[in-house]
């Protein structure tokens, strides 16, 4: 079983609209916690990364928030634009001598429509 | 452009052939890993390098499967008899000392026909 669940798995949205994605996580011990996001046909680029102590952090029009005790995260999308059509993926880090043991969760795919 | 590259971007084959890629890391980044994704999945660990030294293997990869890092800067993965189930996307990253960070390439992707 994934120890990341991400939902919707996917989502449609105009643009200039608002969006929140979900993360649940049991990934245990926590490090960290970054969102990605992966254009079609390209490698994940990094948006957001929180440790235990911070429960938000926010990068341009895109905002996440954690809640490490009851292992939940959100991604909210401010006012859309078609670049943001892409699948965005939250990763686990469970260790920072262990850093490489992230654990991925399937990714949302929003897809934004003028 | 400064980011980590990786070689070819697609690839196409037969099965039972053999492939190589090719991850050139971000210039001093001691750390390199690599992953596979296959369509609507998440990436999956497949191993990973301190500098030269190749510090862990998922079980996802099988004795057909080997990366080298030779001299602790560009990195290659081999996939000996490819199957067809080795279709998906591989992706590099590459990460600096004490850093949490990884910085993913644009994906090779594998085709076995």
């Amino acid at each position: 079983k994934n120890q990341v669940e991400q939902s919707p798995q996917s989502l449609i949205i105009l643009e200039g609209k608002n969006c929140t994605l979900q993360c649940n996580y049991t990934v245990s011990p926590f490090s960290n916690l970054r969102w990605y996001k992966q254009d079609t046909g390209r490698g994940p680029v990094s948006l957001t990364i929180m440790t235990f102590s911070e429960n938000t952090k926010s990068n341009g029009r895109y905002t996440a928030t954690l809640d490490a005790d009851t292992k939940q995260s959100s991604l909210h999308i401010t006012a859309s634009q078609l670049s943001d059509s892409a699948s965005y993926i939250c990763v686990v880090s469970s260790g920072e001598t262990n850093d490489y043991k992230l654990s991925f969760g399937a990714g949302t795919t929003v897809t934004v429509r003028a | 452009d400064t980011g980590v590259s990786q070689n070819p971007r697609h690839k196409i084959t037969k099965r039972g052939q053999n492939v190589t890629f090719r991850c050139d890391p971000i210039s001093e980044h001691n750390r390199l890993y690599w992953y596979r994704q296959t369509l609507g999945q998440g990436p999956e660990f497949l191993t990973y390098f301190q500098n030269e030294a190749q510090l862990e293997k998922s079980r996802l990869l099988s004795d057909r499967f080997s990366a080298e890092r030779p001299k602790g800067s560009f990195s290659t993965l081999e996939i000996q008899r490819t199957e067809q189930g080795d279709s998906a996307m591989y992706l590099c990253a590459s990460s600096p000392p004490n850093a949490f960070w990884q910085y993913f390439g644009p994906g090779t992707r594998l085709t076995v026909t």
